[in-house]
């Protein structure tokens, strides 16, 4: 069955510090993939996705999210986060035939001054 | 633009009341979405629709309805509603016309609703 893991249900990291939340998932054929953002109180906003080309995709906010096949993961990353990108974090898969998007649980990220 | 509407945005509901959450796109898009999020669950799909004119069940149907009303709007009806049903209600849309570039949901800002 098709399946996607945030192993991490919390990550609690420095401002100014890098950041990586991880994303596996369990797809029979090439992907799309997809990082949503969630501010409390707040609807999901879209991050970054990939559907094909360049493995290191960029998105709005600084972020950044490499496809590896082999270890069918994409992750998310973040050079420096700032006390503003306190949220929950969301992978998701899809593919255009298939109507619906596969989510993940979740990854609550938490900013310490 | 206002992208994806949903009305209420609060709702508390005894059990075996009945209710319909709103949901509306202005971006033309043929898919629309229905979802519920609890703690530590992500997101859940209740029911799709496709396309105008169609609906299908997603992973936690029981207990919903809906209805596209036509290519804008799409409800989601509670019959009768049970504590299990407390939850923060999603709509989202997606475009899904073959073009990947721009294929994504996009999301309303939720309905939080308490079955008491």
């Amino acid at each position: 069955a098709q399946s996607v893991t945030q192993p991490d249900i919390h990550i609690t990291v420095s401002e100014g510090a890098s950041l990586e939340l991880r994303c596996n998932y369990s797809y029979g054929a090439t992907p799309y993939l997809f990082w949503y953002v969630q501010s409390p109180g707040q609807g999901l906003q879209l991050l970054l996705k990939y559907f094909s080309g360049d493995t290191l995709v960029q998105g709005i906010k600084g972020f950044e999210a490499e496809f590896k096949r082999s270890q069918s993961s994409f992750n998310l990353r973040k050079p420096s986060v700032h006390w503003s990108d306190a949220a929950e974090y969301f992978c998701a898969v899809g593919e255009d035939s298939n109507y619906q998007l596969i989510w993940g649980a979740g990854t609550k990220l938490i900013i310490k001054p | 633009n206002a992208g994806v509407t949903q009305t209420p945005k609060f709702q508390v509901l005894k059990t075996g009341q009945s209710m319909t959450l709103q949901c509306a796109q202005d971006m033309n898009h043929n898919s629309m979405y229905w979802y519920r999020q609890d703690p530590g669950m992500g997101l859940r799909l209740i029911y799709y629709s496709a396309s105008e004119g169609t609906t299908d069940k997603g992973e936690v149907p029981n207990g919903y309805n809906v209805s596209r009303l036509n290519k804008r709007e799409f409800s989601l009806r509670l019959e009768s509603a049970a504590p299990s049903q407390t939850s923060v209600y999603f709509c989202a849309s997606r475009p899904l016309d073959g073009r990947p570039a721009t294929d994504t949901q996009y999301f309303g800002p939720g309905t939080r609703l308490t079955v008491l």
